[in-house]
């Protein structure tokens, strides 16, 4: 049974241009948290995706944006990269309205993304 | 707002030593909590909980006890082992919230 499976595994970009990441949801989940993982910090949340809907968002600029398609993946999207956007980003998967309390969340292995 | 500070890194160890890694937190109320763990190249899992006060979680020799009255949820383990290297993060959430707040992570190398 696949994880959660993210893509590409790793991403060279320069300042000001525009990156997605893709995320494929464990098997039997069907929600989406995208988490940024800065080197050396733990991950902070961006924002969590059900019913293709952006159901709650972490303290995050517009730049960052996201989708989730009827299959349950999901893309992150980030426009006019910064520097400060290099880090690991991280996908995790739940089934339907698990909070984090229930300890229900998968992750994947994250794409390690690189501004130039 | 509500965080974790945890106890700064790296930590270096012999196999069979004692390990522990201080956690603190700051919520407004009474949050779960939460240690995930992430082997190299891997995602973060989930090591143990607690959701209340007093609560001691335990998995794989690793314990934490949940305390209120010092906003705590320390992580030990009597006896490491060199697969236990890795970073450590802890977290903690609310009753109503999707959302995970980590600490900075400890990173632990286990020496043979």
């Amino acid at each position: 049974d696949a994880g959660v499976t993210q893509s590409p595994t790793h991403l060279i970009k320069t300042r000001g241009q525009q990156v997605t990441l893709r995320c494929s949801p464990k098997s039997g989940h069907d929600t989406v948290s995208w988490y940024q993982q800065a080197l050396g910090q733990g991950p902070q949340f961006i924002f969590q995706y059900y019913e293709e809907e952006e159901r709650q968002r972490g303290n995050f600029p517009d730049r960052f944006s996201g989708h989730q398609f009827p299959n349950y993946s999901s893309e992150l999207n980030v426009n006019a990269l910064l520097l400060g956007d290099s880090a690991l980003y991280l996908c995790a998967s739940s089934w339907t309205g698990t909070v984090a309390i229930n300890y229900g969340y998968t992750f994947g292995s994250g794409t390690r993304l690189t501004v130039v | 707002g509500n965080s974790v500070t945890q106890m700064e890194g790296p930590v270096t160890l012999s196999e069979e030593a004692f390990l522990t890694i201080n956690c603190t937190y700051t919520a407004t109320g009474y949050p779960s909590l939460f240690w995930y763990v992430q082997y190299p190249g891997e995602g973060l899992q989930l090591l143990l909980k607690a959701t209340k006060a007093d609560d001691k979680g335990s998995n794989k020799g690793f314990e934490a006890t949940y305390r209120k009255e010092t906003t705590s949820f320390h992580l030990e383990k009597g006896s490491v082992q060199v697969s236990d290297s890795a970073v450590y993060f802890c977290a903690l959430s609310f009753s109503n919230d999707y959302k995970l707040s980590f600490g900075a992570g400890t990173t632990v190398t286990v020496r043979a």
